[in-house]
């Protein structure tokens, strides 16, 4: 069965402390990863694709990578406005898209 | 440029009603994506309309059911609503996929706040 696993369900930060979020996937044929970013009572904000492992891709404080089993989303140097939820996505073969319930992450000034 | 738009922001409704969201995308968009999103759950697939059809659907029961008009705006229609129904109902366009081996990012609409009561 297609899945996705986000680790942690939780995570706080000091201002300025870098981590990663995890987003572990297992789907039959990987048209495309994605993550997002989602504030409270607000739709996802688009941050990455990613399309096949050893791809990266950078966004101001944010870097995506993939693997064949998982994806990582490295946040570097955080800022209190990157208190959001982050959410993982993955369409498989038969097109169909599957979410993970997303990392919540609160910096802490 | 306009983003995804979505109409009504919140509907308050009793069980046993039907409800209607609507959908616009963005310009150039013609593929459509419902997804609801309830409290403590992550976003599940709803829908796919591309080019006016149907595409794919989730694991949900033919009471949530939907079109897509020739201006590739889209409407999202639940029946005999239940209690349980109550989430956010989130709309998402991207370029057309058709036969693309590359999948379009997804841009995604504020949402539709349904409460079932």
């Amino acid at each position: 069965e297609d899945q996705v696993t986000q680790s942690p369900e939780a995570l706080r930060l000091q201002e300025g402390e870098s981590s990663s979020l995890n987003c572990s996937y297992t789907v039959s044929g990987l048209r495309g990863l994605f993550w997002y970013r989602q504030d409270p009572g607000k739709g996802p904000e688009f941050l990455f694709t990613l399309y096949s492992a050893g791809e990266e891709k950078e966004k101001e404080r944010l870097k995506a990578t993939l693997t064949k089993k998982e994806s990582f989303l490295h946040i570097t140097a955080p800022k209190p406005e990157d208190s959001a939820t982050y959410l993982c996505a993955v369409q498989a073969r038969d097109d169909k898209i599957i979410f993970g319930k997303g990392t919540r992450l609160h910096i802490l000034p | 440029e306009a983003g995804v738009t979505q109409s009504p922001t919140h509907l308050i409704k009793t069980r046993g009603q039907q409800a209607t969201l609507r959908c616009s995308p963005i310009s150039g968009h013609t593929s459509v994506y419902w997804y609801q999103q309830a409290l403590g759950l992550g976003l599940q697939f709803l829908l796919w309309y591309d080019e006016g059809e149907e595409r794919n659907r989730g694991n949900f029961p033919p009471r949530f059911s939907g079109r897509q008009f020739p201006n590739y705006s889209s409407e999202l229609n639940v029946n005999a609503l239940e209690l349980e129904d109550s989430a956010l109902y989130l709309c998402a366009s991207s370029l057309g996929s058709g036969l693309v081996v590359r999948t379009d990012t997804q841009y995604f609409g504020p949402g539709t706040r349904l409460t079932v009561l």
